[in-house]
Protein backbone atom coordinates (compact mmCIF):
# COMPACT_ATOMS: atom_id res chain seq x y z
CA UNK A 1 0.00 0.00 0.00
CA UNK A 2 1.21 3.51 -0.67
CA UNK A 3 1.68 6.12 2.10
CA UNK A 4 3.32 9.50 2.84
CA UNK A 5 4.71 10.63 6.45
CA UNK A 6 5.34 14.08 7.59
CA UNK A 7 7.52 13.92 10.96
CA UNK A 8 6.68 17.86 11.55
CA UNK A 9 3.52 18.87 12.51
CA UNK A 10 5.42 22.22 12.86
CA UNK A 11 7.92 24.41 10.95
CA UNK A 12 9.04 27.72 11.92
CA UNK A 13 11.43 30.01 10.10
CA UNK A 14 12.66 33.18 10.05
CA UNK A 15 11.72 35.49 7.01
CA UNK A 16 14.10 35.17 4.23
CA UNK A 17 15.75 31.92 5.31
CA UNK A 18 15.62 28.55 3.28
CA UNK A 19 13.19 26.22 4.31
CA UNK A 20 12.38 22.32 4.07
CA UNK A 21 9.18 20.74 4.73
CA UNK A 22 9.68 16.88 4.98
CA UNK A 23 8.29 14.17 3.47
CA UNK A 24 8.74 10.12 3.31
CA UNK A 25 7.46 8.16 0.73
CA UNK A 26 6.50 4.14 1.21
CA UNK A 27 5.21 2.89 -2.41
CA UNK A 28 5.44 -0.11 -4.28
CA UNK A 29 6.89 0.34 -7.93
CA UNK A 30 7.32 4.43 -8.66
CA UNK A 31 5.89 7.21 -7.08
CA UNK A 32 3.95 9.70 -7.91
CA UNK A 33 4.29 12.75 -5.70
CA UNK A 34 2.39 15.87 -5.20
CA UNK A 35 2.36 18.91 -2.42
CA UNK A 36 -0.22 20.93 -1.74
CA UNK A 37 -0.68 24.16 0.08
CA UNK A 38 -3.66 25.20 2.34
CA UNK A 39 -4.42 28.47 3.31
CA UNK A 40 -6.83 29.21 6.52
CA UNK A 41 -10.40 28.71 5.20
CA UNK A 42 -9.62 27.80 1.64
CA UNK A 43 -9.22 24.50 -0.46
CA UNK A 44 -6.23 22.67 -1.29
CA UNK A 45 -3.94 24.26 -3.84
CA UNK A 46 -1.72 22.34 -6.07
CA UNK A 47 2.30 23.43 -5.80
CA UNK A 48 4.22 20.89 -7.60
CA UNK A 49 4.59 16.96 -8.86
CA UNK A 50 7.35 14.53 -9.23
CA UNK A 51 6.12 11.38 -11.77
CA UNK A 52 9.05 10.85 -13.80
CA UNK A 53 12.69 12.37 -14.97
CA UNK A 54 14.59 15.59 -12.81
CA UNK A 55 15.15 15.30 -9.48
CA UNK A 56 14.65 18.75 -8.29
CA UNK A 57 11.24 19.46 -9.56
CA UNK A 58 9.91 23.20 -9.72
CA UNK A 59 6.69 24.66 -8.64
CA UNK A 60 4.74 27.79 -7.99
CA UNK A 61 4.89 30.72 -5.58
CA UNK A 62 8.93 29.49 -6.01
CA UNK A 63 8.82 25.76 -3.90
CA UNK A 64 11.11 22.77 -5.21
CA UNK A 65 11.05 19.62 -4.44
CA UNK A 66 13.95 17.02 -4.45
CA UNK A 67 12.90 13.80 -5.26
CA UNK A 68 15.21 11.04 -3.35
CA UNK A 69 14.69 7.51 -4.25
CA UNK A 70 17.44 6.19 -1.99
CA UNK A 71 15.93 8.17 0.77
CA UNK A 72 12.20 7.32 -0.19
CA UNK A 73 11.82 11.28 0.25
CA UNK A 74 10.55 14.70 -1.60
CA UNK A 75 10.75 17.18 0.59
CA UNK A 76 9.59 20.16 0.05
CA UNK A 77 12.17 23.50 -0.18
CA UNK A 78 12.42 27.47 -0.97
CA UNK A 79 15.62 29.18 -0.54
CA UNK A 80 14.07 32.32 1.00
CA UNK A 81 10.73 32.03 3.20
CA UNK A 82 7.96 34.82 2.95
CA UNK A 83 5.40 35.75 5.61
CA UNK A 84 3.00 34.78 3.28
CA UNK A 85 4.09 31.31 3.03
CA UNK A 86 2.60 30.48 6.47
CA UNK A 87 0.27 27.95 5.60
CA UNK A 88 -0.54 24.02 6.23
CA UNK A 89 1.30 21.90 3.54
CA UNK A 90 0.33 18.53 2.57
CA UNK A 91 2.44 15.82 0.70
CA UNK A 92 0.66 13.02 -0.78
CA UNK A 93 1.09 10.02 -3.21
CA UNK A 94 -0.92 8.55 -5.81
CA UNK A 95 -2.91 5.10 -5.37
CA UNK A 96 -0.97 3.13 -8.25
CA UNK A 97 -3.27 0.32 -7.89
CA UNK A 98 -6.10 1.59 -10.52
CA UNK A 99 -8.29 4.53 -8.97
CA UNK A 100 -6.70 8.08 -9.68
CA UNK A 101 -7.10 9.31 -5.69
CA UNK A 102 -3.80 10.35 -3.56
CA UNK A 103 -3.03 9.63 -0.40
CA UNK A 104 -2.10 12.34 2.11
CA UNK A 105 0.55 13.08 4.71
CA UNK A 106 -0.87 14.67 8.14
CA UNK A 107 0.21 18.19 7.12
CA UNK A 108 3.16 19.97 8.43
CA UNK A 109 2.17 23.82 9.40
CA UNK A 110 4.49 26.23 8.04
CA UNK A 111 4.98 29.57 10.29
CA UNK A 112 7.29 32.58 8.71
CA UNK A 113 8.27 34.65 11.43
CA UNK A 114 8.43 38.32 10.35
CA UNK B 1 -13.90 30.01 -15.10
CA UNK B 2 -15.70 28.78 -12.26
CA UNK B 3 -13.69 25.78 -11.65
CA UNK B 4 -14.68 23.65 -9.18
CA UNK B 5 -17.07 24.26 -6.62
CA UNK B 6 -18.96 23.30 -3.72
CA UNK B 7 -22.31 23.80 -1.71
CA UNK B 8 -23.02 25.03 1.22
CA UNK B 9 -19.84 26.30 2.47
CA UNK B 10 -21.17 25.89 6.18
CA UNK B 11 -23.83 23.52 7.28
CA UNK B 12 -25.08 22.67 11.07
CA UNK B 13 -27.45 19.69 11.53
CA UNK B 14 -28.72 17.09 13.79
CA UNK B 15 -28.06 13.72 14.18
CA UNK B 16 -29.71 11.35 12.69
CA UNK B 17 -30.68 14.23 9.81
CA UNK B 18 -29.50 13.61 5.73
CA UNK B 19 -27.39 15.96 4.88
CA UNK B 20 -26.51 16.29 1.10
CA UNK B 21 -23.00 17.90 0.18
CA UNK B 22 -22.77 19.40 -3.75
CA UNK B 23 -19.70 19.48 -6.16
CA UNK B 24 -19.70 21.10 -9.26
CA UNK B 25 -17.02 21.35 -11.55
CA UNK B 26 -17.14 22.94 -15.01
CA UNK B 27 -13.77 21.20 -16.28
CA UNK B 28 -15.66 18.18 -17.64
CA UNK B 29 -12.85 16.00 -15.82
CA UNK B 30 -13.63 12.50 -15.47
CA UNK B 31 -12.80 11.77 -11.82
CA UNK B 32 -13.74 13.32 -9.09
CA UNK B 33 -13.87 12.50 -5.48
CA UNK B 34 -14.27 13.64 -1.52
CA UNK B 35 -12.29 13.84 0.75
CA UNK B 36 -12.66 14.61 4.51
CA UNK B 37 -10.32 16.29 6.92
CA UNK B 38 -9.73 16.22 10.60
CA UNK B 39 -7.07 16.93 12.52
CA UNK B 40 -4.39 14.16 12.97
CA UNK B 41 -5.23 12.43 10.01
CA UNK B 42 -4.88 14.94 6.87
CA UNK B 43 -7.32 14.44 4.20
CA UNK B 44 -8.98 11.03 3.52
CA UNK B 45 -10.83 9.69 0.81
CA UNK B 46 -14.10 8.80 1.16
CA UNK B 47 -15.63 8.04 -2.05
CA UNK B 48 -14.41 8.32 -5.67
CA UNK B 49 -15.57 8.54 -9.60
CA UNK B 50 -13.89 7.41 -12.63
CA UNK B 51 -16.78 8.88 -14.45
CA UNK B 52 -20.46 9.20 -14.95
CA UNK B 53 -22.24 6.63 -13.60
CA UNK B 54 -19.16 4.62 -12.34
CA UNK B 55 -17.93 5.11 -8.19
CA UNK B 56 -16.10 2.91 -6.14
CA UNK B 57 -15.39 3.58 -2.11
CA UNK B 58 -12.35 4.95 -0.66
CA UNK B 59 -10.96 4.35 2.75
CA UNK B 60 -13.49 5.91 4.79
CA UNK B 61 -17.26 4.99 3.14
CA UNK B 62 -18.75 4.49 5.97
CA UNK B 63 -22.50 6.20 6.44
CA UNK B 64 -21.83 8.05 3.00
CA UNK B 65 -23.80 7.61 -0.23
CA UNK B 66 -22.33 9.21 -3.46
CA UNK B 67 -24.02 9.36 -7.33
CA UNK B 68 -22.66 11.00 -10.39
CA UNK B 69 -25.77 11.11 -13.07
CA UNK B 70 -23.44 13.87 -14.94
CA UNK B 71 -19.70 14.48 -15.22
CA UNK B 72 -19.72 18.16 -13.83
CA UNK B 73 -22.02 17.11 -10.23
CA UNK B 74 -20.89 14.94 -7.62
CA UNK B 75 -23.10 15.12 -4.51
CA UNK B 76 -22.02 13.44 -1.20
CA UNK B 77 -25.00 12.11 1.07
CA UNK B 78 -24.90 11.26 4.93
CA UNK B 79 -27.87 9.30 5.33
CA UNK B 80 -28.34 9.78 8.88
CA UNK B 81 -25.63 12.37 10.06
CA UNK B 82 -23.26 11.08 13.10
CA UNK B 83 -21.14 13.15 15.53
CA UNK B 84 -18.15 11.52 14.21
CA UNK B 85 -19.57 12.75 10.92
CA UNK B 86 -18.30 16.22 11.48
CA UNK B 87 -15.56 17.48 9.46
CA UNK B 88 -14.41 19.96 6.92
CA UNK B 89 -15.31 18.04 3.57
CA UNK B 90 -13.37 18.54 0.68
CA UNK B 91 -14.46 17.98 -3.38
CA UNK B 92 -11.79 17.17 -5.75
CA UNK B 93 -11.29 16.71 -9.65
CA UNK B 94 -8.79 15.70 -12.00
CA UNK B 95 -8.47 14.78 -15.80
CA UNK B 96 -7.95 11.10 -17.38
CA UNK B 97 -5.79 10.19 -20.54
CA UNK B 98 -1.95 11.14 -19.89
CA UNK B 99 -1.78 15.19 -20.29
CA UNK B 100 0.47 16.82 -18.60
CA UNK B 101 -1.97 17.81 -15.54
CA UNK B 102 -3.27 13.98 -15.54
CA UNK B 103 -3.24 13.00 -11.89
CA UNK B 104 -2.93 16.39 -10.43
CA UNK B 105 -6.21 17.05 -8.39
CA UNK B 106 -8.02 20.60 -7.97
CA UNK B 107 -9.86 20.97 -5.01
CA UNK B 108 -12.79 22.84 -4.11
CA UNK B 109 -13.27 25.80 -1.23
CA UNK B 110 -14.44 22.71 1.50
CA UNK B 111 -18.11 22.51 3.31
CA UNK B 112 -17.70 22.61 7.02
CA UNK B 113 -20.08 20.45 8.29
CA UNK B 114 -20.96 20.05 12.04
CA UNK B 115 -23.37 17.52 13.41
CA UNK B 116 -25.00 18.25 16.89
Amino acid sequence: AQSVAQPEDQVNVAEGNPLTVKCTYSVSGNPYLFWYVQYPNRGLQFLLKYITGDNLVKGSYGFEAEFNKSQTSFHLKKPSALVSDSALYFCAVRDLTGANNLFFGTGTRLTVIP
Amino acid sequence: DAGITQSPRYKITETGRQVTLMCHQTWSHSYMFWYRQDLGHGLRLIYYSAAADITDKGEVPDGYVVSRSKTENFPLTLESATRSQTSVYFCASSEKGGGANTDTQYFGPGTRLTVL
